[in-house]
């Protein structure tokens, strides 16, 4: 079975700061990976995924997320936070043998101080 | 081109009745996907159809159902409503769900009272 764990709830930085959100997964096989984000009272939008191409993928908005399969690890970053980044982020892995299903992590909250 | 549709934004609803949600996806996308999204128990994925069949299922009773219509707009139905059902739903759609990142829509909030 695959899951997904996103270490720490929340996720403060300043404005200008390096973010750091973690993700590690399990999984028995090469999974797809996604992040998501979700600002109050939306949906979902996606960021970035991968799905077995470059280790290193670059999403919107300045993010991207680094694949290390030895670490089981998709975790995501940004050089420098802007005030709009603040929302809640989602890792979120599927199994490429049965990839109609999402399996999400508990979300990271980052707040973005100026 | 636009995104994926959720109606209604907003339900209040009493217990023991029953909701139907409905969901268009994005024109030309065929899977769609369900998901409820609590703060206990975050985002859970409840079914996912493709071409009106449902390929995959998650752990919730059989209180919760869907379907999907030949032009892939998808309905959800939650009967004898409880407040745990309490809410937001999320649509999502793909063009196959092979891989693919899916797009979701805003979502339904859903109270039970």
């Amino acid at each position: 079975a695959q899951s997904v764990t996103q270490l720490g709830s929340h996720v403060s930085v300043s404005e200008g700061a390096l973010v750091l959100l973690r993700c590690n997964y399990s999984s028995s096989v090469p999974p797809y990976l996604f992040w998501y984000v979700q600002y109050p009272n939306q949906g979902l939008q996606l960021l970035l995924k991968y799905t077995s191409a470059a280790t290193l993928v670059k999403g919107i908005n300045g993010f991207e997320a680094e694949f290390k399969k030895s670490e089981t690890s998709f975790h995501l970053t940004k050089p420098s936070a802007h005030m709009s980044d603040a929302a809640e982020y989602f890792c979120a892995v599927s199994d490429p043998r049965n990839t109609d299903k999402l399996i999400f992590g508990t979300g990271t909250r980052l707040q973005v101080f100026p | 081109k636009a995104g994926v549709t959720q109606t209604p934004r907003y339900l209040i609803k009493t217990r023991g009745q029953q909701v139907t949600l409905s969901c268009s996806p994005i024109s030309g996308h065929r899977s769609v996907s369900w998901y409820q999204q609590t703060p206990g128990q975050g985002l859970q994925f409840l079914f996912e159809y493709f071409s009106e069949t449902q390929r995959n299922k998650g752990n919730f009773p059989g209180r919760f159902s869907g379907r999907q219509f030949s032009n892939s707009r998808s309905e959800m139905n939650v009967s004898t409503l409880e407040l745990g059902d309490s809410a937001l739903y999320l649509c999502a759609s793909s063009l196959s769900g092979q891989g693919e990142a899916y797009t979701f829509g805003s979502g339904t909030r859903l109270t039970v009272v």
